[in-house]
């Protein structure tokens, strides 16, 4: 059972517009959201992170906007750049299982 | 300097084989974890430890061993590679008042032939 899931699947925007990344998720416990930036042939970087009294999280050009009734959120990129062109995780935790759930990623590619 | 190395970086290996991966974390981290990444897919949680000498079974166990002889190394192993374990793989690890927030090496490309 997937406990994190990521749309679209691979997402492209022109140099200057935003992009929107969606994430949802099932379990009810999870209470800390991070996103990973991925580019190719590297390992995941932690990005921006949100935990779930927040509705909110905002990073320079990065924004996480969180819905907890819905059990959604996504990551807003403005003014995206084509060194933004990465895959992007979203991730959830709950506090008592030392670990994270990954979703499946984010292709998103910016055109200059 | 990079605080997550992997060794190798790459490898070819053939089917029923023996292979060992290596993970080496400067963070002086308690959690360290093993992922598999498959073409287009997310990541998917192997083994994980959170104290030397002590392994955890992740989602996707099967097929794999893991081996936590210090609290810098983790290392996992495949005792008979199949074809379906053809795949990239990384190490992570993360502080044990902070596990979400996990620091990556930069993957070892595994090919079973």
């Amino acid at each position: 059972q997937q406990q994190v899931r990521q749309s679209p699947q691979s997402l492209t925007v022109w140099e200057g517009e935003t992009a929107i990344l969606n994430c949802s998720y099932e379990d009810s416990t999870f209470n800390y959201f991070p996103w990973y930036q991925q580019f190719p042939g590297e390992g995941p970087a932690l990005l921006i992170s949100i935990r779930s009294v927040s509705d909110k999280k905002e990073d320079g050009r990065f924004t996480i906007f969180f819905n907890k009734r819905e059990k959604k959120l996504s990551l807003h990129i403005t003014d995206s750049q084509p060194g933004d062109s990465a895959t992007y995780f979203c991730a959830a935790s709950a506090g008592s299982n030392n670990r994270i759930f990954f979703g499946d990623g984010t292709q998103l590619v910016v055109k200059p | 300097e990079a605080a997550v190395t992997q060794s190798p970086r790459s490898k070819v290996a053939v089917t029923g084989g023996k292979v060992t991966l290596s993970c080496h974390q400067t963070n002086n981290h308690d959690y360290m974890y093993w992922y598999r990444q498959d073409t287009g897919h997310g990541l998917r949680l192997i083994h994980y430890s959170y104290v030397a000498d002590s392994t955890e079974k992740g989602d996707i166990p099967d097929g794999y061993k893991a081996s936590r002889p210090s609290q810098e190394n983790f290392s996992l192993i495949l005792e008979l590679a199949s074809l379906s374990q053809t795949a990239v793989y990384f190490c992570a690890s993360s502080a044990g008042n902070n596990y979400a927030e996990q620091f990556f090496g930069p993957g070892t490309r595994l090919t079973v032939l």
